[in-house]
């Protein structure tokens, strides 16, 4: 069974600052996809990034980037110019390739981002 | 407004009580998701639906009992619950479950138990 480690359960960063939070995983596949998701005090789950694990480029979004070592299995997560929009829970999940279950996401314990002015 | 619905917001119910959560989707999503939420403990995944029909239960108390009525609305119906049970629970829907694209979620219930 994959799992997903968030070792920071608590992160902070000067608004403006860069900030990086890290993800590693344990899975026995060479295909999958890996996600960051960001969820709000509003609780709403939402996608921040997105990577796929065939692709050697990192993936960016604006000010998110990731950094994707395939294999020392890790998937961190760089966010650039940090506001303070950005404060919330940032969890890394991780979700297998092939079909059946593929669907299932598995997530990480979730690391705490404040953004301090 | 996120496009999936979750009522209600909070919740909170005693051990002996019979409650219903409920999800709504006009996405056009045809798999449907119940995930647990505990703090410091990773999102559990619950139950999922394809076209209406079960497809995964992973391995949850029978205390939990999910329906599926149409592939817009989900709901979790609760009874006989344990303390150990208040969570927040997550609702999430996507394309098509052999896929999990376009994963969408909603704000969830905050469930305690009493």
């Amino acid at each position: 069974a994959q799992t997903v480690t968030q070792s920071q359960p608590e992160m902070s960063v000067q608004e403006a600052e860069t900030v990086t939070l890290s993800c590693t995983y344990d899975t026995s596949e060479s295909d999958y996809y890996l996600f960051w998701y960001k969820q709000p005090p509003s609780r709403q789950m939402i996608l921040v990034i997105r990577q796929e694990a065939y692709k050697q480029q990192n993936a960016t979004e604006n000010r998110f980037s990731v950094n994707f070592q395939k294999a020392a299995k890790s998937f961190s997560l760089k966010i650039s110019d940090s506001q303070l929009g950005d404060a919330a829970m940032y969890f890394c999940a991780y979700r297998s390739w092939e079909g059946g279950t593929a669907s299932k996401l598995t997530f990480g314990t979730g690391t705490r981002l404040q953004v301090t002015l | 407004e996120t496009g999936v619905t979750q009522t209600p917001r909070h919740l909170v119910m005693g051990m002996t009580n019979k409650k219903s959560l409920k999800c709504e989707q006009h996405l056009g999503h045809n798999a449907m998701y119940w995930y647990k939420q505990s703090a410091k403990k990773p999102l559990e995944l619950m139950f999922v639906y394809s076209l209406e029909e079960r497809v995964e239960n992973n391995s949850v108390p029978s205390r939990f009992s999910p329906e599926c009525p149409n592939s817009s609305h989900l709901f979790l119906h609760l009874h006989t619950l344990q303390p150990e049970d208040s969570a927040l629970y997550l609702c999430a829907s996507s394309q098509d479950w052999r896929t999990g694209y376009g994963y969408t979620f909603g704000s969830g219930t905050r469930l305690t138990v009493v």
